[in-house]
C-alpha cells in the first residue's frame, strides 16, 4: 500500500517551453503532498507543502509564480514549472502524506527535467 | 547544528560485512526522526519514524538508534548483501504543525 505514482520520469525540452509533472496517490487519499528539489550532490530541498483545495505553501527563495502547484484533489498534485530555463534543470519529486505527523512520507519515482 | 548531516557520504564493504552510518541533527524544537532508503531509479523507501530519545527500531537486518539529547541518530546494518546497495537518507522535523522534514545527503553504500 502507500503507492505514489510521479509522471514524466524524464522530461528534455527547449528553454521557454512550461513542463507539468503530475504526483498521484494510489491506493490513498493524501490530503499534504511535498514538491522537492535535488541538485546534484545536494540534499532533498523542500520546495512547496500543497495541501488539497488550498493555495501551496512555499519555502523562501522559491518562486510561486515560477513553480505553480495545484492540488485539486485528495489523489493528485500537480506542479507546473513555467517557461523553464537552462537554471531549472533539476531533479523533482514529490510525497504524499497519509495524515499523522509520525506517519513516514511516500514518494514518487521522481522527473528528471532537462532544459536546452 | 543548524543542518542535517550525514556520514560517511559513501563507502563499500564487503559482503557480509557489518556497518553503520551517522545522522546529526539539531537537537533543539525536535519532534522526529525519519530513515528512508533510496534504490537507483526507484522512489525512496521509508525506514523508520523516530520520536522518542533512546528508540531503538529494527527491520530485518537494519536497526537505528536515537539520541534526541545530543543530536544524533545510527543507521545499522548486520552482514551487509548485495541488495543493500543504495542510498540511506535521514530527515529531521521539527516542532510544530507546519513544520517540515529536512534532509541530509545521504550516505550511498
Amino acid at each position: 500500500g502507500a503507492v505514489v505514482s510521479q509522471h514524466p520520469s524524464w522530461v528534455i525540452c527547449k528553454s521557454g517551453t512550461s513542463v507539468k509533472i503530475e504526483c498521484r496517490s494510489l491506493d490513498f487519499q493524501a490530503t499534504t503532498m511535498f514538491w522537492y528539489r535535488q541538485f546534484p550532490k545536494q540534499s532533498l530541498m523542500l520546495m512547496a507543502t500543497s495541501n488539497e483545495g488550498s493555495k501551496a505553501t512555499y519555502e523562501q527563495g522559491v518562486e510561486k509564480d515560477k513553480f505553480l502547484i495545484n492540488h485539486a484533489s485528495l489523489t493528485l498534485s500537480t506542479l507546473t514549472v513555467t517557461s523553464a530555463h537552462p537554471e531549472d534543470s533539476s531533479f523533482y519529486i514529490c510525497s504524499a502524506g497519509q495524515g499523522t505527523q509520525n506517519q513516514p512520507q511516500h514518494f514518487g519515482d521522481g522527473t528528471r527535467l532537462s532544459i536546452l | 547544528i543548524l543542518n542535517v548531516e550525514q556520514s560517511p557520504q559513501s563507502l563499500h564493504v564487503q559482503e557480509g560485512d557489518s556497518t553503520n552510518f551517522t545522522c546529526s541533527f539539531p537537537s533543539s524544537n525536535f519532534y522526529a526522526l525519519h530513515w528512508y532508503r533510496w534504490e537507483t531509479a526507484k522512489s525512496p523507501e521509508a525506514l523508520f519514524v523516530m520520536t522518542l530519545n533512546g528508540d531503538e527500531k529494527k527491520k530485518g537486518r537494519i536497526s537505528a538508534t536515537l539520541n534526541t539529547k545530543e543530536g544524533y541518530s545510527y543507521l545499522y546494518i548486520k552482514g551487509s548483501q548485495p541488495e543493500d546497495s543504495a542510498t540511506s537518507l535521514c530527515a529531521s522535523r521539527g516542532g510544530g504543525t507546519a513544520s517540515k522534514l529536512t534532509f541530509g545527503t545521504g550516505t550511498r553504500l
